[in-house]
């Protein structure tokens, strides 16, 4: 069974750089075909949709945050990453690591997520 | 692009069914066939429910179902239990290969 687990710091200063991990464990993140990614919520709010990234590097992201975000890939340590600059207030939240399943190119769901970390903003 | 629209909220007493609605554009919900729907209990991560407008991933009760008129999305649960009682998030791919969501609709069950 395919799990994910997010990590990194609960608590970031503004305008610095949020930087997450998530580690998929039961299955590896380069032969499912799978596209990984994040959503995040803010405290009380509804979901958006940050981005994905297909093992070989190719990205898609929200055209809100573009320029400020950043998906990585290690297949070495079954990992991928989300660095997001010059946070703000405004990003708070709790980030979930998902998965956007093999679907050939079609569906753009997600059926797993990671349970969730808490990123909070402050100095 | 904006997020789609929901209900802030819809109750109904157990047994009974409810529809919560999703209200999209021609860039998103109205052009693809790529709605999808995800439950979220307190403290919890949202879960899958209802993806491609109306398929329904192995696990999920019948009594959840999807549809689309135009560009609005509909979920609707039958036989409501105390169990359905959580926030709703529609999801629609939309232009530019991107995700847009609702703003959440909270289920009381009565």
């Amino acid at each position: 069974q395919l799990l994910l687990q997010e990590s990194g710091p609960g608590l970031v200063k503004p305008s610095e750089t949020l930087s997450l991990s998530c580690t998929v464990s039961g299955g590896s993140i380069s032969t499912t075909g799978s596209h990984w990614g994040w959503i995040r919520q803010p405290p009380g709010k509804g979901l958006e949709w940050i981005g994905i990234i297909y093992y070989s590097g190719y990205t898609y992201y929200n055209p809100s945050l573009k320029s400020r975000i950043t998906l990585s890939v290690d297949t070495s340590k079954n990992q991928f990453s989300l660095k997001l600059s010059s946070v703000t207030a405004a990003d708070m939240g709790t980030y979930y690591c998902t998965r956007r399943p093999n679907t050939g190119g079609y569906g753009w769901y997600f059926d797993l997520w990671g349970r969730g970390t808490l990123v909070t903003v402050s100095s | 692009q904006s997020a789609l629209t929901q209900p802030a909220s819809v109750s109904g007493s157990p047994g009974q069914s409810i529809t919560i609605s999703c209200a999209g554009t021609s860039s998103d919900v109205g052009s693809y066939n790529l709605v999808s729907w995800y439950q979220q209990h307190p403290g919890e991560a949202p879960k899958l429910m209802i993806y491609e407008v109306n398929k329904r991933p192995s696990g999920v009760s019948n009594r959840f179902s999807g549809s689309k008129s135009g560009s609005t999305a509909s979920l609707t649960i039958s036989g409501l239990q105390a169990e359905d009682e959580a926030d709703y998030y529609c999801s629609s791919y939309a232009d530019s290969k991107t995700v847009l969501f609702g703003g959440g609709t909270t289920l009381t069950v009565l």
